[in-house]
């Protein structure tokens, strides 16, 4: 089955950029219904989607991230990631890839299959 | 955006009993973009229920979830150890952006 492996540093200093990768294993990137999402957790707090892409590249952005970040994917190494861009203590989380299902009837959404791989998320701590 | 208040913020009940939580959405759903997860200390979320209620691939029974429009239910039947853990609905996000309720912790009593 499908599993995937979160990569990249666990410090980052304020105003760089965090980049993060998420690896496809047990399964292809390419799969027609799937696509590829990145989620934050502020310690002690909620979940916060960041983003999502498709196979084919297709992103949709927070709109409160979305100045910051730019997400990828590459089909050829099976690999999905994220940059966010001038980070700040703020960005402090653990940040989590995961997989979800939609399926479209007629080029329109048909049904929402919810996010059902996730990453062993990544503790990313801002600081200098 | 789509706002999901989750209630009761802390459920502290014992093993066998019954938890009932609330996820009640600032505007109208189609049931089929609500899921939820369930999520243990140091770990990712894990998908229980999706199209608000269906369970997800080995998801046991006592897990089931029900509601329409902007008020979504996830009960436990039966409270077992391992179930002890925060509780997340969550909407697919159309329009953008996917948001997730802010969290029911189950407790122990």
């Amino acid at each position: 089955q499908v599993q995937l492996q979160q990569s990249g540093p666990g410090l980052v200093k304020p105003s760089e950029t965090l980049s993060l990768t998420c690896r496809v294993s047990g399964g292809s990137i390419s799969s027609g219904d799937d696509y590829w999402n990145w989620i934050r957790q502020h310690p002690g707090k909620g979940l916060e989607w960041i983003g999502v892409i498709s196979k084919t590249g297709r992103t949709t952005y927070n709109p409160s991230l979305k100045s910051r970040i730019t997400m990828s994917v590459d089909t050829s190494t099976n690999q999905f990631s994220l940059k966010l861009r001038s980070v700040t203590a703020a960005d402090t989380a653990v940040y989590f890839c995961a997989r979800e299902v939609v399926t479209t009837f007629g080029g329109v959404m048909d049904y929402y299959y919810g996010m059902d791989v996730w990453g062993q998320g990544t503790t990313v701590t801002v600081s200098s | 955006e789509i706002v999901l208040t989750q209630s009761p913020g802390t459920l502290s009940l014992s093993p066998g009993e019954r938890a009932t939580l609330s996820c009640r959405a600032s505007q109208s759903l189609d049931s089929s973009f609500l899921v939820w997860y369930q999520q243990k200390p140091g770990q990712a979320p894990r998908l229980l229920i999706y199209g608000a209620s269906s369970r997800a691939t080995g998801i046991p029974d006592r897990f089931s979830g029900r509601g329409s429009g902007t008020d979504f239910t996830l009960t436990i039947s039966g409270l077992e150890p391992e179930d002890f853990a925060v509780y997340f609905c969550q909407q697919y996000g159309s329009p953008p952006p996917k948001t997730f309720g802010q969290g029911t912790k189950v407790e122990m009593k």
